[in-house]
């Protein structure tokens, strides 16, 4: 019972190619995201969508172009891939509500895309 | 300065030991707080949400202090299993993004 699901796990590229990675969620959760950890392991938003809407869009190449077709789907797709996107691609999904304190929900990451571009 | 700073370690530690990571935010305006546990090659999970007025849950202790806008996570009677990568995580607005420390490497031994 996978809650945030992604595919592929791995994903070994050229240089200038195109691809996607897609993401689904069964937790009924609104919004959903995709981070980036590169290298160092510095984990990044790239974007966020609630309800199928785009509400966040961190300062990322337009090659990054993500779609949601529904909002349990988060795909995204790479234009001509360059050797600095080689990273782990992270997608995560919350339910947007109030802790006790009013605060940020908690994020669910799917088990992450491993993405080599050669 | 880095918006959430922690020390990347790694902390190396025998079973059973108490240790302290801590980390430091830049954005004063910072509403959640969260600790993170990321094993190697694998996604990160939540641990624990740390409230203002601190919380434990089991051998694992957050404590927030907004004053000097640093968290802290205590671990005791650590595991093998504990070891991880810490992240620490903060955020100033419901949908707004979650900053992530680069994370503090814990190496539990026998």
């Amino acid at each position: 019972d996978t809650a945030v699901s992604q595919t592929p796990k791995y994903l070994v590229t050229q240089m200038g190619n195109d691809k996607s990675i897609k993401c689904e969620q069964n937790l009924g959760h609104d919004t959903m995201y995709w981070y980036k950890q590169d290298s160092k392991k510095f984990l990044k938003i790239m974007f966020s969508y609630n309800n199928k809407e785009l509400i966040i869009n961190e300062t990322v190449p337009n090659r990054f172009s993500p779609k949601s077709p529904d909002k349990a789907h988060l795909n995204l797709h790479i234009n001509s891939l360059e050797l600095g996107d080689s990273a782990v691609y992270f997608c995560a999904s919350s339910q947007p509500g109030l802790d006790r304190e009013e605060r940020q929900e908690t994020q669910y990451f799917g088990p992450g895309t491993r993405l080599l571009v050669l | 300065r880095k918006e959430v700073e922690q020390d990347p370690g790694p902390f190396n530690v025998p079973e059973g030991a108490t240790v302290a990571f801590n980390c430091t935010y830049s954005n004063s305006a910072s509403q959640s707080f969260f600790w993170y546990r990321q094993d190697c090659r694998k996604e990160p999970k939540l641990l624990m949400s740390v409230y203002s007025s601190g919380n434990e849950d089991g051998r694992f202790t957050a404590q927030l202090n907004r004053a000097s806008q640093y968290i802290s996570l205590l671990i005791r009677d650590s595991k093998l299993s504990d070891s991880a990568t810490y992240l620490c995580v903060v955020s100033p607005l419901r949908y707004s993004t979650l900053t992530f420390g680069k994370g503090t490497m814990l190496l539990v031994s026998p």
